[in-house]
């Protein structure tokens, strides 16, 4: 099944900077999907983009999607200390279904105050 | 309040001692799945479900079952547990497949 890898692996900012996480995959996509974990927590649903949807907006986070490129970036503005988390991306398969959900392993994203 | 419940939170076993992971959901969703994170290797999906009696391997299913009789729930079985069953267990549920609705994990170790 396809994968979603992050990049970078970690990333540490200050309070009020923007922060940029990249993703890419490798094989035809439904769409792609960002989940936020907190230490040792579920992860919870940040945003949805369709493989014929550009980029998209929610509240703080900003989303775009190169299907030419087989990769996304997530974009968060303004950074807050409560913004630390683990960030993974998620692709499904270009049949949907829950069967071909595919996590990366994350970018480790840190706030200092 | 709308969420997918995993019992217990916490498990210490010793190899070979069957155990069970309940998951349930209350949002009448067709979807659930298992997943296992590992330090390192993300969130792997073990077995999902797309509808009652309909289940399906994921990436990593050996050594697991499940089952699901009723829509709600989703258990997770560990016949023989073994040390590198050690991992930290997500069950997820989503409406058609795209969301996914995460429960609080479950920790396991075998000892």
């Amino acid at each position: 099944s396809q994968q979603g890898e992050e990049d970078p692996q970690a990333l540490s900012i200050q309070e009020g900077e923007n922060a940029t996480m990249n993703c890419s995959y490798k094989t035809s996509i439904n769409n792609l999907q960002w989940y936020r974990q907190n230490s040792g927590r579920g992860l919870v649903h940040l945003i949805l983009i369709r493989s014929n949807e550009r980029e998209k907006h929610s509240g703080r986070l900003r989303v775009t999607l190169d299907t030419s490129k087989k990769s996304s970036s997530l974009l968060i503005t303004a950074s807050r200390a409560a913004d630390t988390a683990s960030y993974f991306c998620a692709t499904g398969p270009s049949g949907g279904g829950a069967d071909g959900l595919t996590f990366g392993k994350g970018t480790h994203l840190i706030i200092q105050p | 309040e709308a969420q997918v419940t995993q019992n217990p939170r916490y498990l210490i076993t010793v190899t070979g001692k069957k155990l069970t992971v309940t998951c349930s959901q209350n949002m009448n969703h067709e979807y659930m799945s298992w997943y296992r994170q590992d330090p390192g290797l993300g969130l792997r999906q073990i077995y999902y479900s797309m509808n009652v009696e309909v289940t399906d391997k994921g990436d990593v299913p050996e050594g697991y079952k499940v089952s699901r009789k009723e829509k709600r729930n989703f258990p997770l079985i560990l016949e023989s547990p073994s040390p590198n069953q050690t991992s930290l267990y997500f069950c997820a549920s989503s409406l058609n497949g795209d969301t996914q609705y995460f429960g609080p994990g479950t920790r396991l170790t075998v000892l």
